[in-house]
């Protein structure tokens, strides 16, 4: 079973630069879910997908934005990074049936400067 | 605004010891909870859910209490291993474990630090 995987690891980025982050689900995994964790914090929601479509969303900017391809991949996309934008970011994928849990990448680590 | 509260710690116990956290949620309509476990710049892990009846899972007893909006996880005989952030999560919404349109609710973590 291939587990969640995240690329890349680690990026720096620049203030009002743009950035994508990409994830690929557990094999089987149709629902991918992105979460923001900030240093000393827990995992916040950004959004979900499921079916390609975006599923539902948490309390962040548009210019959060991201994507689901068919083969159930994600990305996120951030426009305009500002230095609160740095963070530890999951991606996470799931089933859509009772009691599947999350199952998390080792998430990309950005840092803006 | 929902919010999942707990003490940061860090607990800092001696090995074999029991140790307990404590998890507070401010929705009276969330619908199902985890703890998630968390090592040191690593990806949260999934512990264990927690039901109405409480549950246990070798060393690791969790308890819900609706009334009080209160979640706890024990852990007996603590191992080196443990050391790590134990996540509260609660799910607001839908049957989906991995959480409907809001997503997943965390704590900030407990940091615990089992000492040999």
């Amino acid at each position: 079973e291939t587990g969640v995987t995240q690329s890349p690891t680690h990026l720096i980025k620049t203030r009002g630069q743009q950035v994508t982050l990409r994830c690929s689900s557990q094999s089987g995994h149709n629902t991918v879910s992105w979460y923001q964790q900030a240093l000393g914090q827990g995992p916040q929601f950004i959004f979900q997908y499921y079916r390609e479509e975006e599923n539902g969303r948490g309390n962040f900017p548009p210019r959060f934005s991201g994507l689901q391809f068919p083969n159930y991949s994600s990305e996120l996309n951030v426009n305009a990074l500002e230095l609160d934008d740095s963070a530890l970011y999951l991606c996470a994928s799931s089933l859509r049936v009772a009691n599947s849990p999350l199952h998390f990448g080792n998430g990309t680590r950005l840092t803006v400067t | 605004r929902k919010e999942v509260e707990q003490d940061p710690g860090p607990f800092n116990v001696p090995e074999g010891a029991t140790v307990a956290f404590n998890c507070t949620y401010s929705n009276s309509a969330s619908q199902s909870f985890f703890w998630y476990r968390q090592d040191c710049r690593k990806e949260p892990k999934l512990l264990m859910s927690v039901y109405s009846s409480g549950n246990e899972d070798g060393r690791f007893t969790a308890q819900l209490n609706r009334a009080s909006q209160y979640i706890s996880l024990l852990i007996r005989d603590s191992k080196l291993s443990d050391s790590a952030t134990y996540l509260c999560v609660v799910n607001d919404e839908g049957s989906y474990s991995g959480g409907g349109a809001d997503g997943l609710t965390f704590g900030k973590g407990t940091h615990l630090i089992i000492q040999p």
